[in-house]
């Protein structure tokens, strides 16, 4: 079973308004963390936000914010005012485990979802 | 947060040969992984660089093919060893300090001939 599940190949959002894309995960692990990264054409990865299981609150950074739904494993990047500079492949990915296990800190990722911001 | 830095940014090899990517990050940190990214897909993590000791393997992944360094708690080397054109990929080294960071080096395009 897939354990990162991104079901948007491609969205597409006009500039100024506001995107949400999918992440749902599925673990048995009680401590884990959702990590959000853009890769631009360019290839980088870049990080974004990150969420932790144990967190009360959704993660904020900037216009990034991180709508987490434990029940339902769902951790959706929300993108308020797009921009064009936007425009990018969007990985969610998560890290299992507690610190000092052995494969503690690698990251699954989900498969992708490219955003198109439309001026 | 840490700076990543890989050498070379890309290269283009013939089939048979072996490169080797060094990535540098500008503090010490605990955890360095080495990932592939295949063309149009996503990533794929192929082992843990442990300080001291030798790498731990993804499934899928061998050392005799993906050798790996970890001399220090700054400095690590993958090498693609024997190249076939299915190796061309993009591979990205990654490291934090923490548990709620992981932050990636800007990646090394190989193309294999």
């Amino acid at each position: 079973a897939q354990k990162i599940t991104q079901t948007q190949p491609g969205m597409f959002v006009q500039e100024k308004e506001a995107v949400t894309l999918d992440c749902t995960y599925d673990t048995s692990d009680p401590s884990y963390g959702l990590f959000w990264y853009k890769q631009p054409s360019s290839g980088e990865m870049i990080f974004l936000i990150y969420q932790g299981s144990y967190d009360q609150q959704n993660a904020t950074e900037g216009r990034y914010s991180l709508n987490f739904q434990k029940a339902r494993k769902s951790a959706n990047l929300v993108i308020s005012a797009s921009q064009l500079g936007d425009s990018a492949m969007y990985f969610c990915a998560m890290r299992e485990g507690s610190a000092g296990g052995t494969s503690y800190g690698k990251l699954t990722f989900g498969q992708g979802t490219i955003l198109t911001v439309h001026p | 947060s840490a700076v990543i830095s890989q050498k070379p940014s890309r290269d283009i090899c013939q089939r048979g040969t072996s490169l080797t990517i060094q990535c540098q990050v500008d503090s010490q940190v605990t955890m360095m992984f080495w990932y592939r990214q295949q063309p149009g897909q996503s990533l794929t993590l192929i082992a843990t660089a442990n300080q001291g000791s030798e790498a731990t393997y993804e499934s899928g992944f061998v050392i005799d093919k993906f050798p790996i360094s970890r001399p220090n708690l700054t400095f690590s080397t993958l090498t693609v060893s024997n190249m076939s054109p299915e190796d061309s990929s993009i591979y990205l080294c990654s490291a934090g300090h923490a548990y709620n960071e992981q932050f990636f080096g800007p990646g090394t395009r190989l193309t294999v001939l």
